[in-house]
């Protein structure tokens, strides 16, 4: 079935560095969303992106949809503590239903105060 | 906070054993999709409800089922039950019909199969 790749597949940074994660799948995607999830709780959405090429920021978050729409990016600048959670990107396929979500294995961050 | 609430919180279960799932959807929205998630992996698509429909399907066997209410909230059944059946189960609501509708999770039901 279709996979994301998502790298790295854990992260720990001392407070204040900038950080950068991807995903790549061989399948193009309708949507790409990224989510960030504590110990013991839901995904929360952090930016959804709709269009190839579409760069998207959240405050400290930017992310951009690749052209080809298979790949993604999620960079956060200058990070905090409150940042440490997994990372997940998810992928809406064309035709696919809406609640169809394929996600990536996550990226788990660690930030050293 | 999403708005979508789910219960239990937590369940343990025996082997064998048949479990109900429940999750109200947020106000305004009128789809529910399950996902399966496992330690250490991201979540995996069971199904979606749309009209009280299931309206996609994930790689899930017949033991997985469910329901939608008129009221929009849902339901996730899991007969015989299966160690491999521990796991955290989402919920999220969306509004159907817009291209790209977002996603919102509630913090899910944690089930331990013993």
């Amino acid at each position: 079935g279709q996979q994301l790749n998502q790298s790295p597949q854990s992260m720990f940074i001392q407070e204040g560095e900038d950080v950068s994660m991807n995903c790549t799948s061989s399948s193009i995607f309708n949507t790409w969303l990224w989510y960030k999830q504590d110990p013991g709780e839901g995904p929360v959405l952090l930016i959804a992106l709709y269009k190839a090429g579409e760069l998207t920021s959240n405050g400290r978050l930017t992310a951009q949809f690749g052209i080809t729409r298979k790949d993604s990016f999620l960079n956060i600048s200058a990070s905090i503590p409150s940042d440490v959670g997994i990372y997940f990107c998810a992928g809406q396929l064309y035709g696919g239903s809406q609640g169809n979500l394929i996600f990536g294995k996550g990226t788990k961050l660690s930030v050293k105060p | 906070e999403t708005g979508v609430t789910q219960s239990p919180t937590h369940l343990i279960k025996t082997r064998g054993q048949q479990v109900t799932l429940r999750c109200s959807s947020q106000s305004g929205h009128n789809t529910v999709s399950w996902y399966q998630q496992a330690l250490g992996q991201g979540p995996q698509f069971i199904f979606q409800y749309y009209r009280e429909e299931e309206n996609g399907r994930g790689n899930f066997p017949p033991r997985f089922s469910g329901l939608q209410f008129p009221n929009y909230s849902s339901e996730l059944n899991v007969n015989a039950l299966e160690l491999d059946d521990s796991a955290l189960y989402l919920c999220a609501s969306s509004l159907a019909g817009r291209p790209g509708e977002k996603l919102f999770f509630g913090s899910g039901t944690q089930l331990s199969v013993l």
